[in-house]
């Protein structure tokens, strides 16, 4: 079974810093997909950057981009000029890209803080 | 439409007890899933309906645990006999499998279940 693991529970960066939140993945699958999704304080969970297994290059959406180490297991998010905005809950996900499982795979999150 | 809808909001119930939740996912979407969330933790996945078909279901979804998707538009959580373990956040997401890309799972609010 898939696995994911967010080491850090907690971070914080100040406002227009730079902050990167790590996830690193188990699976013996060499197709599958790789999401952030952002949850705010009692708000809904949204998508924040998607990667594909099979593209080489780092996604970017805006201020996010992430750095995938296929043979590392490793994707992790960068958020460039943090804004008060950013605040909220992180997970990381995994889904397999074989057919017939849809289910997301979750780490238990990352809350992150931007001081002002 | 303003994206997944789920009712109620909230709700209490004392142990033993039946509950019903219920989700509108966007209109056009054909795939629904059911996650799960305790606090502290990120979603677990339930269940997953293409139309009105259960493709796949969790191990966390017991016998007391059933959902429907009739004529493929809402969808109905039911738990019987409630018991404290129960309470969590309910989320459910819908996707359209009509996409270019990675099929993006747009998440509904959330009920929270608290059992007395």
């Amino acid at each position: 079974a898939q696995t994911v693991t967010q080491s850090q529970p907690e971070m914080s960066v100040q406002e227009a810093e730079t902050v990167t939140l790590s996830c690193t993945y188990d699976t013996s699958e060499s197709d599958y997909y790789l999401f952030w999704y952002k949850q705010p304080p009692s708000r809904q969970m949204i998508l924040v950057i998607r990667q594909e297994a099979y593209k080489q290059q780092n996604a970017t959406e805006n201020r996010f981009s992430v750095n995938f180490q296929k043979a590392a297991k490793s994707f992790s998010l960068k958020i460039s000029d943090s804004q008060l905005g950013d605040a909220a809950m992180y997970f990381c996900a995994y889904r397999s890209a074989l057919g017939g499982s849809e289910k997301l795979v979750f780490g238990k999150g990352t809350k992150l803080t931007v001081n002002p | 439409d303003t994206g997944v809808s789920q009712d109620p909001r909230h709700k209490i119930t004392k142990r033993g007890q039946n509950v019903t939740f219920r989700c509108d996912p966007i209109s056009e979407h054909n795939r629904l899933y059911w996650y799960r969330q305790t606090l502290g933790q990120g979603p677990e996945f339930l269940t997953y309906f293409q139309n009105e078909a259960q493709l796949e279901k969790s191990r966390l979804l017991s016998d007391r645990f059933s959902a429907e998707r009739p004529k493929g538009s809402f969808s109905t959580l039911e738990i019987q006999r409630t018991e404290q373990g129960d309470s969590a956040m309910y989320l459910c997401a819908s996707s359209s499998e009509d996409r270019a890309f990675v099929n993006e799972q747009f998440f509904g609010p959330g009920t929270r279940l608290t059992v007395l």
